[in-house]
Order: structure tokens, then sequence, then C-alpha cells
């Protein structure tokens, strides 16, 4: 258990749905994020929040939208999504920025995302 | 641009066993750290080394860093099969907000 929870684990949903994954955090830190896994790949970065403000967004096409309406809580809103986004959509946190020295990342169980 | 990148993509070898993987980066860092996934689930926080340090330990974990050679190891001690997973490096850097990981390497630790 690391503290960062994310809900549903596990969601399938066919192209025309709107789905929502919800990640949630109470060990006080100020920056979240949204990773893309897919297989064979590398963690992809999607998006950076940094006290409720996007920092950073990695030409993620607009069927993704993230929302962070407070510290705690990151929701990434899905619509109209195609079947190779189908993925582990994992969400962390951490104390700062990683750029700091010595900053470490708390990740929630991921979301297993199936978009038929 | 991928920034860690973890040496070798697999490795299988028997309960007691070491197991090293090593990681190689490109540009200066702040620190780097080794992150260990179970299949299907989320990253774990093995271990953070610092760019001034160049050996930590954790445990069973021994983490070392070259930074003239832009290169860190992780070694696992007497290895079990609780130990199997991927092991991914990721890499801090000045003023740049994100974590960048590699593509891991799947250690599988038999009975």
């Amino acid at each position: 258990e690391t503290g960062v929870t994310q809900t549903p684990r596990h969601l399938v949903m066919g192209m025309t749905n709107k789905k929502s994954l919800k990640c949630e955090q109470h060990l006080g830190h100020n920056a979240m994020y949204w990773y893309k896994q897919s297989a064979k790949k590398p963690l992809e970065l999607m998006f950076v929040y940094s006290l409720e403000e996007r920092v950073e967004n990695n030409s993620v096409p607009s069927r993704f939208s993230p929302e962070c309406p407070n510290s705690s809580h990151l929701f990434l809103h899905l619509h109209t999504l195609q079947p190779e986004d189908s993925a582990l959509y994992l969400c962390a946190s951490s104390q700062d920025l990683w750029g700091a020295p010595n900053t470490e990342a708390f990740f929630g169980q991921g979301t297993r995302l199936t978009v038929v | 641009s991928q920034q860690g990148e973890e040496d070798p993509q697999a490795l299988s070898i028997q309960e007691g066993e070491n197991a090293t993987m090593n990681c190689s980066y490109k540009t200066s860092i702040n620190n780097l750290q080794w992150y260990r996934q179970n299949s299907g689930r989320g990253l774990v926080h093995l271990i953070l080394i610092r760019s001034n340090e160049r050996e930590k330990h954790s445990g069973r974990l021994r983490v070392t860093l070259d930074t003239s050679k832009k290169s860190s190891s992780l070694l696992i001690t007497a290895s079990r099969a609780a130990d199997t997973a991927s092991y991914f490096c990721a890499t801090g850097t000045s003023g740049y907000s994100t974590l960048t990981f590699g593509k891991g390497t799947m250690l599988l630790v038999s009975p």
C-alpha cells in the first residue's frame, strides 16, 4: 500500500463511452502525475500537476482530459477512445516535482483499461 | 526522449543467486531511482541515489552510480522467488518536472 489509490482497477469501455479514472492521495504531496503503460513500451508521461496546476502535457490526444480539483485528487476523463488506448494507466504523486534532489514517486496500483 | 535504459531486458536466475541489472542514461541528473513492478500492478520505489553518491545499500539491494559513465547498477543479493518482477530505473533532472523511465528489466527467479 503506497498511499495512492486508483479506481477503478479494471475498466472496459466502448469507443463511444465516456468514463473517468480517479486517483487519490492523502500523503500531503504537491505533485501528481498520470502515466500510460503499454506492453513492451516505456512508461509514457501524460500529465503533470503541481499544486493543482498543470505544468506539463506531453502531446496527449484531446480524448484524454485531466482534472485536478484539489491537491489530493486527480482525474483522467476519457471519451471516444481508440482500441490502441488500451493500457495500464498509472497515477503517481511526489512531495515535490521530480526535479528536486530527493523526491521519490509513489504509484497507485493502476487502472487496466480495455477499449473495445 | 527516453532517459534511462535498462540492461538486460530479461534475466532468469535461481533462488539464492545474485541478480545484477544495469541502467544507462544520457544527460546530467539530480538523482536516479530504481522501482519494482509486479505484473500488472503499480510501481514501488526501491531506492534513490543522489548524483553526488556512488553507492547505496538497502537490505539486499545495492545500487551504484557512475556519473562519468552515466550508468547505474542494481544488485539484488540472495534472490528469492518473490523478487520476480520488472525493475525500472528512472532519472530526475534539475529543472525538468518529470521522472523518465526505461523499458525495464524483467527478472524471473525460479525456486
